[in-house]
């Protein structure tokens, strides 16, 4: 079981839509992240917060809009999005420069 | 940009034989992390390595972390079948400011094991 929980776990969604994925942490960590991942690529860091504050962002279309309400929670939204944006999306927390714990991913379908 | 590379890219072995997989880094790194994604999984933390020479073992699998630390190699003993998945490196850069280092992760091996 992962403490970090990812919703929905499927998402389909044409290129008008306007989606969101969350994310939420409860184990105090003050560090979390988004990732996209393909099938059979490592994972690509998308943006990184430290205490609530966006501190990486990885040259991301503006399409992807990061938000952190609170330190327990992440969102990422989504507008206007392309095919090629299909993709595992995984959040990750942690504890400063410790491990990640992944959630288990939002598997997204853009139409 | 940091750069983490990592072969081979696949490996393919009988159970009961060693897999190692190695990853280089083209700047010096903070820590360098392993993780293991099971097919149609997430990807699972399985140890960091800080220290210059640094070598930890957990059961069958031996982590190594060079001298330099830019390189860093997982060795498993006598494969099984549980240890199919993809084995994944990530080196953390010297966190900047009040911001935390960069978390690159190399491209993976695909490890496969015949029973």
């Amino acid at each position: 079981d992962t403490e970090v929980t990812q919703t929905p776990k499927h998402l389909v969604m044409g290129m008008t839509n306007k989606k969101s994925l969350k994310c939420e942490q409860h184990m105090g960590h003050r560090a979390m992240y988004w990732y996209k991942q393909k099938a059979k690529k490592p994972p690509e860091l998308m943006f990184v917060y430290s205490y609530e504050k966006l501190s990486i962002n990885e040259s991301v279309p503006s399409r992807f809009s990061p938000e952190c309400p609170n330190s327990s929670l992440l969102n990422l939204h989504l507008h206007a999005l392309q095919p090629e944006d299909s993709a595992l999306y995984l959040c990750a927390s942690s504890l400063f420069t410790g491990e990640l714990f992944f959630g288990e991913g939002s598997r997204l379908t853009v139409l | 940009g940091q750069q983490v590379m990592q072969i081979p890219q696949y490996q393919h072995v009988q159970e009961g034989e060693d897999f190692t997989t190695y990853c280089n880094s083209s700047t010096t790194l903070s820590n360098i992390q392993w993780y293991k994604q099971r097919p149609g999984g997430h990807p699972v933390f399985l140890i960091q390595l800080v220290k210059s020479g640094e070598v930890k073992k957990q059961k069958r699998l031996t982590f190594q972390f060079g001298e330099a630390k830019k390189n860093s190699s997982l060795h498993i003993t006598a494969t099984q079948t549980t240890d199919v998945g993809t084995y994944f490196c990530a080196g953390r850069g010297n966190a900047g400011g009040t911001s935390y280092g960069k978390l690159t992760f190399g491209q993976g091996t695909i490890l496969t094991v015949h029973p």
